[in-house]
């Protein structure tokens, strides 16, 4: 079975621009969460989409959103760049099903914001 | 509130000797744990979880983790260090009664394995 698969795997920005960011989850899983790594904040949890709703949010401001279709694949996506951006973005699916439940992660995207 | 503690910030341990990594945790109905590892500029791979029956737990590369219910601990043990186990390893909780899906994770222990 394929991995979670993230893209791009980097990406530079200037602040003030936006940043779309992708994730494919493992065939199968329907629930994809997105995480920021940071060296200072460690690893800190954006929203979790499952069905294409969104179940649940982190503390991050309004210029952070996401989505997911219907196909499970899900995107994030970043307004308004602001240096503090900068980061390792990881993707994470899971089946749910409660017997095998784990998140799986991706490579991560990392963007650096200049 | 739900949350995970990893008290040590580096673990330094000699190649051939036991390690551990210490997690405790905090929620409100009964746990879900696991271990994930993180090599240098890659994604977090999943090591091990607990989410009932048996509190000796074991997972990938030899690891193995204890759920200490009373005092609501769940560290990652290894009985030899590899050098090749130096990774930052993550500690992550989810409460299964929550109806959330949402993971907590821990602020990471780095492990040297020392040649």
């Amino acid at each position: 079975k394929a991995g979670v698969t993230q893209t791009p795997r980097y990406l530079i920005k200037t602040r003030g621009q936006q940043v779309t960011l992708s994730c494919s989850p493992i065939s199968g899983h329907r629930s994809v969460s997105w995480y920021q790594q940071t060296p200072g904040q460690g690893l800190q949890f954006l929203f979790e989409y499952f069905s294409e709703t969104q179940r649940n949010k982190g503390n991050f401001p309004g210029r952070f959103s996401g989505r997911q279709f219907s196909n499970s694949r899900s995107e994030m996506n970043v307004s308004t760049l602001e240096l503090g951006d900068s980061a390792l973005y990881l993707c994470a699916s899971s089946s749910l099903d409660p017997r095998r439940e784990t998140q799986y992660f991706g490579p991560g995207t990392r963007l650096l914001v200049l | 509130a739900q949350s995970v503690a990893q008290p040590e910030d580096q673990v330094n341990v000699a190649e051939g000797n036991p390690l551990t990594v210490k997690c405790t945790y905090s929620v409100s109905g009964n746990p879900y744990l696991f271990w994930y590892v993180q090599y240098p500029n890659r994604g977090l791979q999943f090591l091990l979880k607990y989410i009932t029956g048996d509190n000796l737990v074991k997972g990938s590369y030899g690891f193995e983790a204890e759920f200490n219910k009373s005092q609501t601990s769940f560290h990652l043990k290894k009985p030899s260090a590899l050098v090749s186990d130096s990774a930052l390893y993550f500690c992550a909780v989810r409460d299964s009664t929550s109806g959330t899906y949402k993971y907590i994770f821990g602020t990471g222990t780095r492990l040297k394995v020392l040649a």
